[in-house]
Order: C-alpha cells, then sequence, then structure tokens
C-alpha cells in the first residue's frame, strides 16, 4: 500500500520563476493538504483541497495556488518565486477532511 | 484561534534514561492533540493522538503522551531513550468545533539522545 508520493524530491529554481510540485495521496484517502516547513520551523499550512476544490486556505500570498484532480492527486504552483519561498513543502493525505494525516517526504525547493 | 507551543528547541538525554518533550496548546473547544517525529530531509510521521477518553495514550515506537487539561498540555514521554529516537519532534492541534479540520503545529522540539 504506497503511502503519499511527492516529486521532485530536491528542486532549484531561480528568483522570478513558475514551479510546479506534485503529490499523489495515500490510496483511499481523498484529501489533499500542502505545508510549507522553513529551515528550523514547524510546518505552516499553505491550502487543503477537498472535492477538487480549495477547501481551507493558510496565510499565504495568492502566487501559491494549486488544483485537485479527479483521482485525487494535486499540485501546488508558485509564481514569482521569492528567496524566502525557499522550503520543505509537505504534502499530507487524509479521508474526508478528518484527521489521521499521512505526510509524504517532501519536496526541497531552493531557489537562487 | 488554536496554537501550540514548544518551549524547549532542544531536549538532550541519555540513552536508558526517561525522556519528556513539552507541549501546550491553546484551542477553543476540544482539542485534538498530535505528535509527530520527523528524521532528516524526510517527512512527517504519526506517532500517536488524542482525540478523547483516556488521558494516557500509547503510540508508536514506545512512546506514550499524558492530555492534562487543567495545564493545557500533551507532554511526549517515554521510558527509556534510544539513540534511533534522536530526531524533530512536533505537537500539533486543531480544535474540531472551531470548524477547521487543519491542524497547527509547534516550532519542532530536537531531541537528542547521548549513547
Amino acid at each position: 500500500d504506497a503511502g503519499v508520493t511527492q516529486s521532485p524530491t530536491h528542486l532549484i529554481k531561480t528568483r522570478g520563476q513558475q514551479v510546479t510540485l506534485r503529490c499523489s495521496p495515500k490510496s483511499g484517502h481523498d484529501t489533499v493538504s500542502w505545508y510549507q516547513q522553513a529551515l528550523g520551523q514547524g510546518p505552516q499550512f499553505i491550502f487543503q483541497y477537498y472535492e477538487e476544490e480549495e477547501r481551507q486556505r493558510g496565510n499565504f500570498p495568492d502566487r501559491f495556488s494549486g488544483h485537485q484532480f479527479p483521482n485525487y492527486s494535486s499540485e501546488l504552483n508558485v509564481n514569482a518565486l521569492l528567496l524566502g519561498d525557499s522550503a520543505l513543502y509537505l504534502c499530507a493525505s487524509s479521508l474526508a477532511r478528518v484527521e489521521g494525516y499521512t505526510f509524504g517526504s517532501g519536496t526541497r525547493l531552493t531557489v537562487v | 484561534a488554536q496554537s501550540v507551543a514548544q518551549p524547549e528547541d532542544q531536549v538532550n538525554v541519555a540513552e536508558g534514561n526517561p525522556l519528556t518533550v513539552k507541549c501546550t496548546y491553546s484551542v477553543s473547544g476540544n482539542p485534538y492533540l498530535f505528535w509527530y517525529v520527523q528524521y532528516p530531509n524526510r517527512g512527517l510521521q504519526f506517532l500517536l493522538k488524542y482525540i478523547t477518553g483516556d488521558n494516557l495514550v500509547k503510540g508508536s515506537y514506545g512512546f506514550e503522551a499524558e492530555f492534562n487539561k487543567s495545564q493545557t498540555s500533551f507532554h511526549l514521554k517515554k521510558p527509556s531513550a534510544l539513540v534511533s529516537d534522536s530526531a524533530l519532534y512536533f505537537c500539533a492541534v486543531f480544535d474540531k468545533a472551531g470548524g477547521s479540520y487543519i491542524p497547527t503545529f509547534g516550532r519542532g522540539t530536537s531531541l537528542i539522545v547521548h549513547p
């Protein structure tokens, strides 16, 4: 039973560029949440997708956007990258928005 | 609003000794509380949770946590630490009555177990 799969594992981008990160949820899960974890910090909630809609959003600018597909997989898009966007981006899946989050190993994004 | 605090950035303990990692929380209703562990360059792994019931919760790898409503705490404990327990530990909370299913995480506590 596959857990949460994220791709790519590492990424280096230049300021001003755009990036897309991908997440496949654990089998049987239908809800995907995205978190940003800066070095030395706890994960900060970006947004959550359920039934292909953004259900809740954290305190992140509109440069951060997402999508959920009919197969429950999800993408996180970040436009106009800033140096401060450098972080580990974590995807977590769950069933019907309830507790029981399963996290992926994350995508390490470095903006230079 | 919901929040969680982990007052210690780092906890050092000798192998074989008991360990405690502290967590306090703030919610308007009844809390759902979680502990996760993170190894270097990895995602978060679930350890245990408190939803309701017995205040002492037992989880993975011999860890347990005690829910104390009067002190709004949910400290993580283990009777005998192992070197392999060295990792980053995160406490998380959400208040289901608040309509949010999104856990808020603490800043994390680095646990270092010395041989």
